[in-house]
Parts: structure tokens; C-alpha cells; sequence
């Protein structure tokens, strides 16, 4: 979805590194979510924030931060990064608002490789 | 605790032929149930709902799902398959968990029309 976008698409490091992933919206939702996509596990969830000042931990939030700057933004940071968390990243957003359980919106995906 | 199955990791089906996705769920409550189509190398897209009703949802794409509450399954399905609906279908259920209202993925499933 073009409404949703990440930087960078691609990125390659080493073990140790400091990284931080990019999230914007142009949705205009309150909820901003980020999962990470390995072979046979489909998505699982890292860190959701249902608006600025409400951040929470998924199921591995472990070895991950996030930060809610705006409401159209949600970064990732990987606080020193290590080869398992080599991975296809993606934010979505969605909207609380309307019908109970409105469906995600996703962005393209950040492919890392942690060397 | 809530889960996702989709028991098969590929399907192969003849393109014009009929195709059928699984997907079982386990939840606490009612379930609001979602599919998403995955295409290389982009984000994912979603493909419909069930949130209450007629058990019978139909999407995009002229893909449809039936609800089947004795069965717990949503299996996804579309009468003539077409070569471009190739892709990595995923099953998710909107639930309560430790996480909060958040979405649950299956492992997905990979589906080829082969010409």
C-alpha cells in the first residue's frame, strides 16, 4: 500500500551495529504495528502503538526498541544487532475507528541482513 | 491463547480449476478473521473479512471464504484459479491476548496456478 512506506528497503550490516527502520503513514490511523516475516513462521509481532503517547511489546520484543514520533510515524531500532534478526520487516497501520476490527494496512517491507 | 493453523505450506493448482486455501483458528470469544495475499517482494494485501453475519465473505479479487464455526475454519477459495493468483496467502484472526486486540498470523500458505 503507497499510503504506507519504509526506509530503507534493503540494508545489509554487520553484527553489533545500530540500526533504526523507518515508518510513515499517510492514512491518517492510530495504530502503527511492526512485525517481522521469517520463512514458515508467517508474521510475528515486535512492538504496536495504538497512538503517540501508547507504546506496547509483541511477542519478541526482545533486542528491539521502537518510538512513536508522530502519529504518522513509527521508527525500529535494532540496539545492536545480531544475526538471527536477519529478516523481512514490515510496519502497517490501522484505524480504530468505525467498525471494531478494522484490517492492517502494510508497508512494502524492509529486507535486513545482519552479518 | 490464541492461534492460526494453515495445515498446507503450498498448494498447486491447474489454472480455470477451482482452488481452496485452509486455515483453522483457536480463539476465546468470537473470532474476526482476515486473508491477506502476499506478492513478491511487496507488502501484504488484504483479500477480506469476517467480522459477524452472512458466513459466506466475499473479497477482492473474486475470492471468497467460508466461516464455519463448528469446524473453527475460514477457508479461503475462488471458483477459476488464474496464473497472477500465485502468491503467499495468509490467514489471521483478530483476538484478545496478552498483546491486546492485535492479530494473530498463520504461517502462511504459497499457492501456485500453474498455466
Amino acid at each position: 500500500d503507497a499510503d504506507v512506506t519504509q526506509t530503507p528497503r534493503n540494508r545489509i550490516t554487520k553484527t553489533g551495529k545500530r540500526i533504526m527502520l523507518e515508518c510513515s503513514q499517510t492514512k491518517g490511523h492510530d495504530r502503527m504495528y511492526w512485525y517481522r516475516q521469517d520463512p514458515g513462521l508467517g508474521l510475528r509481532l515486535i512492538y504496536y502503538s495504538f497512538d503517540v503517547k501508547d507504546i506496547n511489546k509483541g511477542e519478541i520484543s526482545d533486542g528491539y526498541s521502537v518510538s512513536r514520533q508522530a502519529q504518522a510515524k513509527f521508527s525500529l531500532s535494532l540496539e545492536s544487532a545480531i544475526p538471527n534478526q536477519t529478516a523481512l520487516y514490515f510496519c502497517a497501520t490501522s484505524d480504530s475507528r468505525g467498525l471494531p476490527y478494522n484490517e492492517q494496512f502494510f508497508g512494502p517491507g524492509t529486507r535486513l541482513t545482519v552479518l | 491463547a490464541q492461534s492460526v493453523a494453515q495445515p498446507e505450506d503450498q498448494v498447486n493448482v491447474a489454472e480455470g480449476n477451482p482452488l481452496t486455501v485452509k486455515c483453522t483458528y483457536s480463539v476465546s470469544g468470537n473470532p474476526y478473521l482476515f486473508w491477506y495475499v502476499q506478492y513478491p517482494n511487496r507488502g501484504l494485501q488484504f483479500l477480506l473479512k469476517y467480522i459477524t453475519g452472512d458466513n459466506l465473505v466475499k473479497g477482492s479479487y473474486g475470492f471468497e471464504a467460508e466461516f464455519n464455526k463448528s469446524q473453527t475454519s475460514f477457508h479461503l477459495k475462488k471458483p477459476s484459479a488464474l496464473v497472477s493468483d500465485s502468491a503467499l496467502y495468509f490467514c489471521a484472526v483478530r483476538a484478545l491476548d496478552n498483546y491486546g486486540q492485535n492479530f494473530v498470523f498463520g504461517p502462511g500458505t504459497r499457492l501456485s496456478v500453474l498455466p
